[in-house]
């Protein structure tokens, strides 16, 4: 069972940022929230992962909520390279796996 | 980030044939490895967790004799779909643990099966 809660989907216009949102309101004290984006016909690429700080790397930002129960994917420009799938996921520490939810179409147009 | 790979892209087969999907990692050893299968406009499931030099443990409702899976070293996983069905056609995708932690896991392109 999925343990996070995204919208199906959103839209971005180019150049804009585009700001996903996760609920995660059940996660425990060691898990992880990890971001991952699917391209059509490609497998799944990592993007971004944190625990409770927020976190920025070369492709975007990861904001936590104070209480953890929520988090929020920045892309800061968003390109129309970047309309894919987007998973929010839970992830214990030591859980080997990834479990995928239906996760965001996010549709970045001209 | 870490490299992994898929060969082939995409395969048609026969139905009632066999075809073996290989998933390398490039640039690190993984000890763990998953192979996940996607039907059209779903989401991923995960198949098996594939352990380097022991038996794969298959998720609830997967084959374990039609789906076979072989660990046999740190860089290589294969999956190999036994007499094949249409049903079976879909998107296949490995992926493998990355780092001493194995915090982050990273995907291979996939493969897409098409059985004929």
């Amino acid at each position: 069972d999925a343990k996070t809660t995204q919208p199906p989907s959103m839209d971005c216009a180019e150049g804009r940022a585009a700001n996903l949102p996760c609920n995660h309101s059940t996660i425990s004290g060691n898990e992880y929230v990890y971001w991952y984006r699917q391209i059509h016909s490609q497998g799944p690429q990592y993007i971004i992962h944190g625990l409770k700080n927020n976190e920025t790397n070369e492709m975007a930002s990861l904001i936590i909520t104070e209480d953890r129960k929520s988090s929020t994917l920045i892309l800061p420009h968003a390109t129309l390279r970047d309309t894919a799938v987007y998973y929010c996921i839970v992830r214990g520490m030591w859980d080997s796996t990834l479990t995928f939810g239906k996760g965001t179409m996010l549709l970045v147009s001209p | 980030g870490a490299v992994v790979s898929q060969h082939p892209s995409w395969v048609i087969c026969k139905s009632g044939t066999s075809v073996k999907i290989e998933c390398r990692s490039l640039d690190f050893q993984a000890t763990t490895m998953f192979w996940y299968r996607q039907f059209p406009k779903q989401s991923l499931m995960l198949m098996a967790t594939s352990n380097e030099g022991s038996k794969a443990t298959y998720e609830q409702g997967v084959e374990k004799d039609k789906f076979l899976i072989n660990h046999a070293s740190l860089t290589l996983s294969t999956l190999t779909v036994t007499s094949a069905h249409p049903e079976d056609s879909s998107f296949y995708i490995c992926s493998a643990r990355y780092g001493p932690s194995g915090n982050t896991i990273y995907f291979g392109e996939g493969s897409w099966l098409t059985v004929v």
